[in-house]
């Protein structure tokens, strides 16, 4: 595979469940990128790798848990979600270099029962 | 905050026509990029724009960057059918990782 690919493409889950996003990118890439896009905001970034390690929680509820165990695999772990955390989640990926680009995956479409 | 503003947000017109999106942003930023995004579809890389007065063309898409207004334009010349799509403009500051900023986005609709 090539690029950023994520599974699940498609979740549905109840409140009280738990379940966990998969992203991985094969591009050789530092950083890595979890993103909230809803019907009704902007794309929001929520978590920020940089080396494995994390520079940014923009503030993300605590019932979204990232993880990334090296700098080709994400994960964002779910438990307890609202609503209104049905969105879709997009995983990016990019480089160091300066006029590099953030490369996204296809995203997996959430919707919160 | 930095905050990233796009108009118009909604755009219909007809394949031959020229258009322009505008990007607006509140502070300082150091680059600015391009995305496209088809319906049910991730974004796609268009344009990162680095140095005041920068200009790329692809196609019968050109970007721009006046740092000092703030403001980046995408500039859609004859229009085709196949550039429907939604058009978002984002920017960060080069501090490590990218840490992006979207605007709302601009539905670009092009009808034969």
């Amino acid at each position: 595979e090539t690029g950023v690919t994520q599974t699940p493409r498609h979740l549905v889950m109840g409140m009280t469940n738990k379940k966990s996003l998969k992203c991985e990118q094969h591009l050789g890439h530092n950083a890595m990128y979890w993103y909230k896009q809803s019907a009704k905001k902007p794309l929001e970034l929520m978590f920020v790798y940089n080396f494995k390690e994390q520079t940014e929680n923009n503030s993300v509820p605590s019932r979204f848990s990232p993880e990334c165990p090296n700098s080709s695999h994400l994960f964002l772990h779910l438990h307890t979600l609202q609503p209104e955390d049905s969105a879709l989640y997009l995983c990016a990926s990019s480089g160091r270099g300066l006029t590099d680009t953030q490369y996204f995956g296809p995203g997996t479409r959430l919707t919160v029962l | 905050e930095l905050k990233v503003e796009q108009n118009p947000l909604f755009l219909s017109m007809q394949e031959g026509k020229n258009y322009t999106i505008y990007c607006n942003y509140s502070t300082t930023s150091d680059r600015l990029y391009w995305y496209r995004q088809d319906p049910g579809k991730s974004l796609e890389s268009l344009f990162v724009l680095l140095s005041n007065g920068a200009v790329k063309q692809e196609g019968r898409l050109m970007a721009s960057l006046d740092t000092k207004a703030r403001l980046s334009t995408l500039h859609i010349t004859a229009a085709v059918h196949d550039l429907s799509a939604t058009y978002f403009c984002a920017v960060d500051r080069i501090q490590g990782a990218q840490k992006l900023v979207f605007g709302q986005g601009t539905r670009l609709t092009i009808n034969p």
